[in-house]
Order: structure tokens, then C-alpha cells, then sequence
């Protein structure tokens, strides 16, 4: 069975520190990997995605992933953090169902605190 | 744009009561997911909606049925509530594409607590 593990409930940074959040997948196929933050009391908002092509991939507010099948690893990172991403990060997998749409599957998420 | 709106955005219910969460996209996507997210677990798939007309369920669908109303909208109603289902409630959207990794859009989320 597919499944998303983040293997760090929580992690703290000092703001201007750089930044690395983990995610280990299970999956048979090329997945389609995900990477969502949620801010408190609002919905979860797309980072990056990645399917196919340069392993390396950008998202918004300056967030990258590399994805490494041989590691079936997809880190989200930031060279350097603001205040501002303090917030609940979620790795998530997307499956094709035969009932023709996706299943994601998401990890149990990261919390990341930021010092001043 | 409104993208996924959901209501109420606050609950409260007594044990045994009935009440339906409502959800509605604007984004004309075909797939409608409902979730639950509580502390250290995630979000756990409820039922989700392929296209207008089919609803199937997740991996967490006791207690709970789902209605695809239209191609806009996706209910979701707890017939009799237990303390159990006290949680953060989330409604998601999708455009599916076999060739494309499409990603989903969240609502803001219902917070229903039941007592």
C-alpha cells in the first residue's frame, strides 16, 4: 500500500537558517509528489508538485524539492527561512484510481516554528 | 475567484444530532474529496466524488454519506453525531488528467466539535 511518512513531527529554525523538511514515500510507480503548507486555521495551499523531468523542483515562496527515486526521498528545503513560513508543511503522493481520478495520500505533516 | 467554499466554517453539536457540511467549487473541476484532519494523523480520506453522479468512500467513511448535489457541489452529512467525529473537516477539488499531475485545492475548512 502507498503511504507518506515525515519523520519529524517538529522542527525549529531561526529565521535567516536554512531549511530542510523530509519526506519518505511508498509507492510502485512514478509518483506524483506534493508538497502543501497550512497556516493556522486555513486550508492546506500547493507548494510544488513533481512528476516527471528535473528531479530539482521550485515552488512558491522560494521552496524548492528534490525528488530521488533511488532514496524514494521528496525534502522540501529553503535556503533561508522568513517568520512568515512558520506553519504545518504536508507531503503528499497522488495515485491513479480506476475509477478514473487521484488518490493522495499525505503524511502526518512537519510543524515548523520559527525564531526571531 | 472563490476557488472551495465551505459552510459552516464552526459547529457545534450535541451528541445524536444530524447536520450536513457543505462544500462547492467554482473551478469546474470533476473531482470532489472530503477529508478529516486531527492532531498527528494527517488528513484521512472521507469519501470522495470521482465526477458528478459516482461518490465512493475512503478509508475513514463510517458515520458519514456524501451527495455529488451537481458538478459544483459535494455534502457531507453525519446522521447521528458522536464525540468521535469531533474534528476539522476539509473539502478538496481536482481537475483529473491522465497525463498531468494535477493538484488538489482546499477549502478554509469546518471546525465541528461535538459534545
Amino acid at each position: 500500500a502507498q503511504s507518506v511518512t515525515q519523520p519529524d513531527i517538529h522542527i525549529t529554525v531561526s529565521e535567516g537558517a536554512s531549511l530542510e523538511l523530509r519526506c519518505n514515500y511508498s509507492y510502485g510507480a512514478t509518483p506524483y509528489l506534493f508538497w502543501y503548507v497550512q497556516s493556522p486555521g486555513q486550508g492546506l495551499q500547493l507548494l510544488l508538485k513533481y512528476f516527471s523531468g528535473d528531479t530539482l523542483v521550485q515552488g512558491i515562496k522560494g521552496f524548492e524539492a528534490e525528488f530521488k527515486r533511488s532514496q524514494s526521498s521528496f525534502n522540501l528545503r529553503k535556503p533561508s527561512v522568513h517568520w512568515s513560513d512558520a506553519a504545518e508543511y504536508f507531503c503528499a503522493v497522488a495515485n491513479i484510481l480506476t475509477s478514473g481520478t487521484y488518490k493522495y495520500i499525505f503524511g502526518t505533516g512537519t510543524r515548523l516554528k520559527v525564531l526571531a | 475567484n472563490a476557488g472551495v467554499t465551505q459552510t459552516p466554517k464552526f459547529q457545534v453539536l450535541k451528541t445524536g444530532q444530524s447536520m450536513t457540511l457543505q462544500c462547492a467549487q467554482d473551478m469546474n473541476h470533476n473531482s470532489m474529496y472530503w477529508y478529516r484532519q486531527d492532531p498527528g494523523m494527517g488528513l484521512r480520506l472521507i469519501y470522495y466524488s470521482a465526477s458528478e453522479g459516482t461518490t465512493d468512500k475512503g478509508e475513514v467513511p463510517n458515520g458519514y454519506n456524501v451527495s455529488r448535489l451537481n458538478k459544483r457541489e459535494f455534502s457531507l452529512r453525519l446522521e447521528s453525531a458522536a464525540p468521535s467525529q469531533t474534528s476539522v473537516y476539509f473539502c478538496a477539488s481536482t481537475e483529473f488528467r491522465v497525463r498531468g499531475n494535477q493538484p488538489q485545492h482546499f477549502g478554509d475548512g469546518t471546525r465541528l466539535s461535538i459534545l
